[in-house]
């Protein structure tokens, strides 16, 4: 199956500054990549998403890169400020037993720091 | 403006004991899903429904039984409580044809059994 990697697992940097969480997948079949947002006690909530045909998207400061051929891929925040200290997480799509699976990171925690 | 409900925010239960955890989607997805999610594992697949009566095993499902019995609601069930299963329990819908994560997350049910 479908095994996801994400790094680092824990990240701070001084507001303003940008920040990257890198993550590799395993399974050349997988063919979407959602980056999901979860503030403490809230719930994972979408913020960003490639498809395989992409190889870069952005979002205001937020932008994501795919690699296909290394299968990696990886989030970035530029201009951070302290409402993006969250946990992140990066997460793999693709056919499994002839079904959609989603294969999620072990998640970052992002602290900017003011 | 709520879309995914699961049905307590903090539950306690003992060894042993029947739980049942209850999720419902106001947005008429097709797919729904349940994780656990555990400090440095990320979210871990237990169970999953792309259909009405329709279930299948994801990651982890040992020790659980699901059930769907109309569209709106998957309840998952710990037959027998145990102490490792203790954990914060995150549900999650998704339309038909999508099924690339694009999730919409539930608040969580942390779960304590002691």
């Amino acid at each position: 199956g479908e095994n996801v990697e994400q790094h680092p697992s824990t990240l701070s940097v001084q507001e303003g500054d940008s920040a990257v969480i890198k993550c590799t997948y395993s399974d050349s079949a997988s063919n979407y990549f959602p980056w999901y947002k979860q503030e403490l006690g809230k719930r994972p909530q979408l913020i960003i998403d490639i498809r395989s045909n992409v190889g870069e998207k952005k979002d205001q400061r937020i932008a994501v890169t795919l690699n296909k051929t290394a299968k990696h891929f990886s989030l970035h925040i530029t201009e951070t400020q302290p409402e993006d200290s969250a946990v992140y997480f990066c997460a793999a799509s693709g056919l499994s037993g002839g079904y959609q699976k989603v294969t999620f990171g072990t998640g970052t925690k992002l602290q900017v720091i003011p | 403006d709520v879309k995914v409900t699961q049905s307590s925010r903090y539950l306690v239960k003992r060894t042993g004991e029947k739980v049942f955890l209850e999720c419902v989607q106001d947005m008429d997805h097709e797919n729904m899903f349940w994780y656990r999610q555990d400090p440095g594992l990320g979210l871990r697949l237990i169970y999953f429904s792309y259909d009405v009566k329709m279930k299948e095993k994801g990651d982890i499902p040992e020790g659980y039984s699901v059930s769907r019995e109309k569209k709106e609601r998957f309840s998952l069930i710990l037959e027998s409580a145990s102490t490792n299963q203790t954990s914060m329990y995150l549900c999650a819908s998704s339309p038909s044809g999508q099924g690339r994560g694009g999730y919409t997350f539930g608040s969580g049910t942390r779960l304590t059994v002691v």
